[in-house]
Order: structure tokens, then C-alpha cells, then sequence
């Protein structure tokens, strides 16, 4: 069973629209979760992340983590076309920072 | 704002080939990673670097690879003897605490 696992897309949105994305995770023992977004051939980007269960916003991005279903979404609203990038899950494993990553989901808002 | 560097952007080399890439973590940070993401493949971890030594590796991470911190500013990934399944994307990163590891713009490494 894949550690985190990530729906690719892609997904196409209107601008203004509220988007989900999504990622599961198997290993129960995880507790740092995380979201970055890639733009294409570019690095991973930090945009934020939450320690265990709850709800964390910054803006118009809210990371949300539910450790008894083991599901991680991140919301964005008021989607912009600049939001238009890959959206990459991962959580921390192992005592000295090793990321697994989800495949990435790639998300493109039209104006 | 600080930013993590990598050099050089494009790397081509040969099968069997020795490469060295290179990353400048930011200034005050203690922890170095590196990444790779193969085309159109998850971001995969191979190797963390604290206090001058290796902390821990991926089953990537082979005989073939090694890390260096030569002197205090640059962290290095060396491949001895490349091969196809080399070719990918290289990622370095840094933070200070594990949760929030910071990553450079990459380097493409293609492998003929």
C-alpha cells in the first residue's frame, strides 16, 4: 500500500471557484502534514502545513487533516489563475525529516 | 528572502560519467535533503545531511551516490558512475525544523 496517494487530475476550475484537493495516507504513525505547490519544471513550494487533526488557514488557503479517516484536503477560494500549478501532499516520516510525497495533483483555474 | 540555490540548472552527461551537483542551502539553516523526481513520478527523498554527517538514506541511495558539505555555505550530490535511470529532476532542500523544508529550483540531469 502507497504511504500517501494523490488523486493526479488534472482539475479544471472557473476562476472564483472554491477548490478541493485531496490525499490519503496509510501510515497511521504520521504527524506532520504538509502542502506544496509546483509550478512546472520549477521546486516544491511550501505553503503550509498542520500537526495532526484540524483545520489550519493562511489566506485564502485552508489545509485540513482527519487522522481517524487518515485524509488530508487543502481548500483554496476565490481560485486565481496563478493558483494554476501542481498541488503535491506529503508527510513527515522517520526522525529526521524524510517527506513522502503524493504524485501531485495538477489543478488549472481559467479565467 | 532567502532562497535555497542550485547549480547548474542543466546537467547532460554520459552513461557511466561521474556528475557533482550543487545547492547553497539558506544561511542559518541545520538540516539538508536531497530529492529527485523523475518525469511525471512522485518528489522521492534519498538522503538527509545533519551535524556533517549522513542521518539517514533511501534504498535510492546507493553505493553510487554520496553527499558532501566541503566547507560552511555548499551541500553536494555526487553520482560516480551515472546511468540511465539517473535522469530526473534533483531537488535540494533545508530548514531548520523538519517541518518546514525548503526546496531550490532543481537541477535537470539527463543521462545518454
Amino acid at each position: 500500500q502507497k504511504e500517501v496517494e494523490q488523486d493526479p487530475g488534472p482539475l479544471s476550475v472557473p476562476e472564483g471557484a472554491i477548490v478541493s484537493l485531496n490525499c490519503t495516507y496509510s501510515n497511521s504513525a504520521f504527524q506532520y502534514f504538509m502542502w506544496y505547490r509546483q509550478y512546472s519544471r520549477k521546486g516544491p513550494e511550501l505553503l503550509m502545513y498542520t500537526y495532526s487533526s484540524g483545520n489550519k488557514e493562511d489566506g485564502r488557503f485552508t489545509a485540513q487533516v482527519d487522522k481517524s479517516s487518515k485524509y488530508i484536503s487543502l481548500f483554496i477560494r476565490d481560485s486565481q489563475p496563478s493558483d494554476s500549478a501542481t498541488y503535491l501532499c506529503a508527510s513527515l516520516r522517520g526522525s529526521q525529516g524524510n517527506l513522502i510525497f503524493g504524485k501531485g495533483t495538477k489543478l488549472s483555474v481559467k479565467p | 528572502e532567502p532562497e535555497v540555490t542550485q547549480t547548474p540548472s542543466h546537467q547532460v552527461t554520459q552513461m557511466g560519467q561521474e556528475v557533482i551537483l550543487r545547492c547553497v542551502p539558506i544561511s542559518n539553516h541545520l538540516y539538508f535533503y536531497w530529492y529527485r523526481q523523475i518525469l511525471g513520478q512522485k518528489v522521492e527523498f534519498l538522503v538527509s545531511f545533519y551535524n556533517n554527517e549522513i542521518s539517514e538514506k533511501s534504498e535510492i541511495f546507493d553505493d553510487q551516490f554520496s553527499v558532501e558539505r566541503p566547507d560552511g555555505s555548499n551541500f553536494t550530490l555526487k553520482i560516480r558512475s551515472t546511468k540511465l535511470e539517473d535522469s530526473a529532476m534533483y531537488f535540494c532542500a533545508s530548514c531548520r525544523s523538519y517541518n518546514e523544508q525548503f526546496f531550490g529550483p532543481g537541477t535537470r540531469l539527463t543521462v545518454l
